[in-house]
């Protein structure tokens, strides 16, 4: 089955406590991006990659940091948690080429930063 | 640049009624334009999309949509709404160049009256 997994689905930490959240797609798409979904301002782009090794900010990088060593893994890393990073956070992945493929989306990370 | 407003962040409407969720458009390029519905605790699914091919776009679940580049419009419509329609829905542009970056839309949360 095509997916997009996303590990944790729940986190709650402190703040100043690194962590890590994965994702994995099965679907050899060489794109892969991060949103975070906050109320009233719908998803923003954290990161994205276009392929291995190619990574960029999107809209709201800050606090954020990423890596793309394997085609299907595009890891979220946030190295020194605050409480306004708390959020629902999604992975998505898609095919590059024809222009427009849809994303596919994980399920999604809801974490709570204390 | 890109953006996307979606006017309404709720909008009810009864069983059985018309359903019309507006999304109004800029980019410097020609748009990919994408409907996607989020359910209760759940990622994110596409509904349909526009790549330059046919104006009128029907979707999944009796949705459709249609790109009107006069107005840079892309509203989502269903004829007759179902109590299973009752989710957040999020319109969202690319460009038809191949840069992936997907900006969204701040949602409509859709609700069904009984």
């Amino acid at each position: 089955e095509a997916q997009v997994t996303q590990n944790p689905r729940y986190l709650i930490t402190v703040t100043g406590k690194k962590l890590t959240v994965t994702c994995s797609q099965n679907m050899n798409h060489e794109y892969m991006s991060w949103y975070r979904q906050d109320p009233g301002l719908g998803l923003r782009q954290i990161y994205y990659s276009m392929n291995v090794e190619v990574t960029d900010k999107g809209d709201v990088p800050e606090g954020y940091k990423v890596s793309r060593k394997e085609k299907r893994n595009f890891p979220l890393i946030l190295e020194s948690p605050s409480p306004n990073q708390t959020s629902l956070y999604f992975c998505a992945s898609s095919s590059l080429r024809p222009p427009g493929e849809t994303q596919y989306f994980g399920p999604g990370t809801r974490l709570l930063v204390l | 640049a890109q953006s996307v407003t979606q006017l309404g962040s709720h909008v009810s409407v009864s069983e059985g009624a018309l359903v019309l969720l507006r999304c109004n458009y800029s980019s410097s390029v020609p748009p990919y334009l994408f409907w996607y519905v989020q359910y209760p605790n759940q990622g994110l699914q596409l509904l349909l999309k526009y790549t330059s091919a046919a104006t009128l776009v029907k979707g999944i679940n009796g949705f459709e949509a249609e790109f009107k580049k006069s107005e840079t419009s892309f509203h989502l419509t269903k004829p007759s709404a179902h109590m299973s329609d009752a989710a957040e829905y999020f319109c969202a542009v690319t460009n038809s160049f191949g840069n992936e970056k997907l900006t969204f839309g701040t949602g409509t949360r859709l609700t069904i009256i009984p």
